[in-house]
């Protein structure tokens, strides 16, 4: 299963674009980059995923490097309910469960 | 609007006692999982189902077991709880489907505490 790496931590003033980082080196062409977020004392819910392509969806923009080694999750406009902890997940190839493997995340921090 | 919803937010449990957690899925979806959440360890996959009756062991399935007897019902068992699986438990619920569209709803979490 392809491996993602994330900062543990990252800081964003309110109002401003929150980017976070992730990194899958190992990803493989059939595999997707999910993008999970937990509110505190919350189930995790899903943001946004992709293959190759960038994608954009009410919530944030996903940008995929052209050698899907890596992509970032943006938040155009962060507010104080944003602060959560966000999963970048690459979906491993498991036929029809969509099995999810959930790493430790990064935990972002929006401030005033 | 889609709702996982689990039993309880909260439960206080002894030692050898047998624990049943319930969820329960509004969507039709035929996946659902079970996942527990630790500080410093993440979440991580106790069991899935992929349809009534079908069940396949995630990555930590020792000490549970699992019933899916309709579709829109996934109970997870601790046939002896420990003190070791105290815990938050989360159920999730999926369409199935190749190509990874399979977005994951997520219920609000139990949380186990075994004395």
């Amino acid at each position: 299963d392809a491996k993602t790496t994330q900062p543990t931590s990252m800081d964003c003033a309110e109002g401003r674009a929150a980017n976070l980082p992730c990194n899958h080196s190992t990803i493989s062409g059939n595999e997707y980059v999910y993008w999970y977020r937990q509110i505190h004392s919350q189930g995790p819910q899903y943001i946004i995923h992709g293959l190759k392509n960038n994608e954009t969806n009410e919530m944030a923009s996903l940008i995929i490097t052209e050698d899907r080694k890596s992509s970032t999750l943006i938040l155009p406009h962060a507010t104080l309910r944003d602060t959560a902890v966000y999963y970048c997940i690459v979906r491993p190839f498991s036929g029809n469960t969509g099995k999810l493997i959930f790493g430790q995340g990064t935990t972002l921090q929006v401030k005033p | 609007d889609v709702k996982v919803t689990q039993s309880s937010r909260y439960l206080v449990k002894r030692t050898g006692e047998k624990v049943f957690l319930e969820c329960v899925q509004d969507m039709d979806h035929e996946n659902m999982f079970w996942y527990r959440q630790d500080p410093g360890l993440g979440l991580r996959l106790i069991y899935f189902s992929y349809d009534v009756k079908m069940k396949e062991k995630g990555d930590i399935p020792e000490g549970y077991s699992v019933s899916r007897e309709k579709k829109e019902r996934f109970s997870l068992i601790l046939e002896s709880a420990s003190t070791n699986q105290t815990s938050m438990y989360l159920c999730a619920s999926s369409l199935p489907g190749q190509g990874g569209s399979n977005e994951q709803f997520f219920g609000p979490g139990t949380r186990l505490t075994v004395l």
